[in-house]
């Protein structure tokens, strides 16, 4: 099994640029995260998807949306990039409903706007 | 609001030292879960350890182990006769079980572990 799958592995925009992040896991999970990680501010969340058609917000959210497009996936945009969405982004899944399991995480996007 | 602390951002060993790394976590919640990621150098998180609030047993698995104490709200972890290959950064997290959360985990800053040999 690949576990979680995360494409691109690295990008660059321009300010102003839009794309999205994709995301694929394939262990039959029901809820889905995107986090995004800075220098000395450990991980932190912008959206989730606790099951198939529904999404929240996390910490984060502004400058971003997210589509759950299926179990299988839940992907990440940026309509219009800037600068401080420069970061490393990171895809996790987890099983639920059981409160106690651990996530599990895909090997990343670095993205750089420039 | 949940939060992780880990205070030390940077610790350096020589290979075969002990080192404990701290985690200090605040939650109003009764039930909660506590966890360690790994993430070395490649980049990816690797899951370590869960740990849940009821249960204060500590936990060794081979060099590793973990000392939970709820009555210092404290999850830290202890790595024995430590090798090269565990220089990594590593994140304590802490989950709360609340219908609304959606289980989403709250992370420490990490903490840069290097081993020299």
């Amino acid at each position: 099994n690949a576990g979680v799958t995360q494409t691109p592995k690295f990008q660059v925009l321009k300010t102003g640029q839009s794309m999205t992040l994709q995301c694929a896991q394939d262990m039959n999970h029901n809820s889905m995260y995107w986090y995004r990680q800075d220098p000395g501010m450990g991980l932190r969340l912008i959206y989730y998807s606790a099951s198939e058609g529904t999404t929240d917000k996390g910490e984060v959210p502004n400058g971003y949306n997210v589509s759950r497009l299926n179990k299988r996936e839940f992907s990440l945009r940026l309509e219009s990039a800037a600068p401080s969405q420069t970061s490393v982004y990171f895809c996790a899944s987890r099983r639920a409903p059981a409160e106690s399991y651990e996530q599990y995480f895909g090997p990343g996007t670095r993205l750089t706007v420039t | 609001a949940q939060k992780v602390t880990q205070a030390q951002t940077e610790i350096s060993v020589v290979e075969k030292e002990d080192v404990t790394l701290d985690c200090v976590y605040e939650t109003r919640d009764t039930t909660y879960y506590l966890f360690w990621y790994k993430q070395p150098p490649s980049g990816e998180l690797v899951f370590l350890i869960r740990r849940n609030s009821f249960d204060e047993q500590n936990e060794i698995s081979g060099r590793y182990s973990w000392n939970f104490q709820k009555s210092t709200s404290s999850f830290n972890f202890t790595i024995t006769a430590s090798q090269v290959v565990d220089s990594a950064v590593y994140f304590c997290a802490l989950g709360i079980a609340a219908e609304t959360s959606g289980s989403r985990l709250t992370f420490g800053e990490g903490t840069q572990l290097t081993v020299n040999p």
